[in-house]
């Protein structure tokens, strides 16, 4: 157990939807960090926050957006989905250590029909 | 720019040497670093090398750096059919964000 929590873990939904992704990093963990999984573009970084602050951004559509909050939870949103945004989702948080490891999530898996 | 790029299939028998390779481009990375992700799970780190280092070995895992070449590779001994898995290759930004190569499936036969 990393201890991030990821909900939900699995998601079905229809295309032109949109849909809520929640993660709790560990405790005491300031930063978080989103990646997109999916089969033919690997792992893909998506957003990273830190306490609360936007740090780093990636591969992020404009159709989703994410924020951290002063609880430090993060939520990813995704509107307007398309048949491609079927992936796995995974949240990370950083360690407070300096050696920049990244515990995971289980991943919340979606799916668009 | 930031990319990590890795084989994506490997497969041995069990009790022999898996050794997978990586190349990544960001000279500045401090860390350099190997998950392992099974079958229905998150990304778990498995080692990571400090970038002024050539070797690290701990237990079965061997972890050599080229940094010249910017080439990372992960030597598992003995491989055994619980080393199945994805294996991550990343590198470390300014930033703090990680950046990883695509994985490599790691096929253990009996």
């Amino acid at each position: 157990d990393s201890g991030v929590t990821q909900t939900p873990k699995h998601l079905i939904t229809a295309t032109g939807q949109r849909v809520t992704l929640r993660c709790s990093p560990r405790s005491g963990d300031l930063s978080v960090y989103w990646y997109q999984q999916s089969l033919d573009q690997g792992l893909q970084f998506l957003i990273q926050y830190y306490n609360g602050e936007e740090r780093a951004k990636g591969n992020i559509l404009e159709r989703f957006s994410a924020q951290q909050f002063p609880d430090l939870h993060s939520e990813l949103n995704l509107s307007s989905l398309e048949l491609g945004d079927s992936a796995l989702y995974f949240c990370a948080s950083m360690g407070t250590e300096n050696t920049g490891e990244l515990f995971f999530g289980e991943g919340s898996r979606l799916t668009v029909l | 720019g930031e990319d990590v790029e890795q084989s994506l299939f490997l497969s041995v028998r069990e009790g022999d040497s898996s050794v997978i390779n990586c190349t990544y481009t960001d000279s500045s990375s401090t860390y350099l670093y190997w998950y392992k992700q099974e079958p229905g799970a998150g990304l778990q780190l498995l080692t990571y090398i400090f970038s002024n280092m050539d070797m690290k070995q701990d237990q079965r895992l061997t972890v050599l750096l080229n940094k010249k070449d910017k080439h990372l590779s992960l030597r598992i001994a003995d491989t055994q059919t619980g080393d199945s898995a994805i294996y991550f290759c990343a590198e470390s930004t300014p930033t703090g964000k990680l950046i990883f190569g695509q994985g490599t499936t790691l096929q253990v036969k009996p």
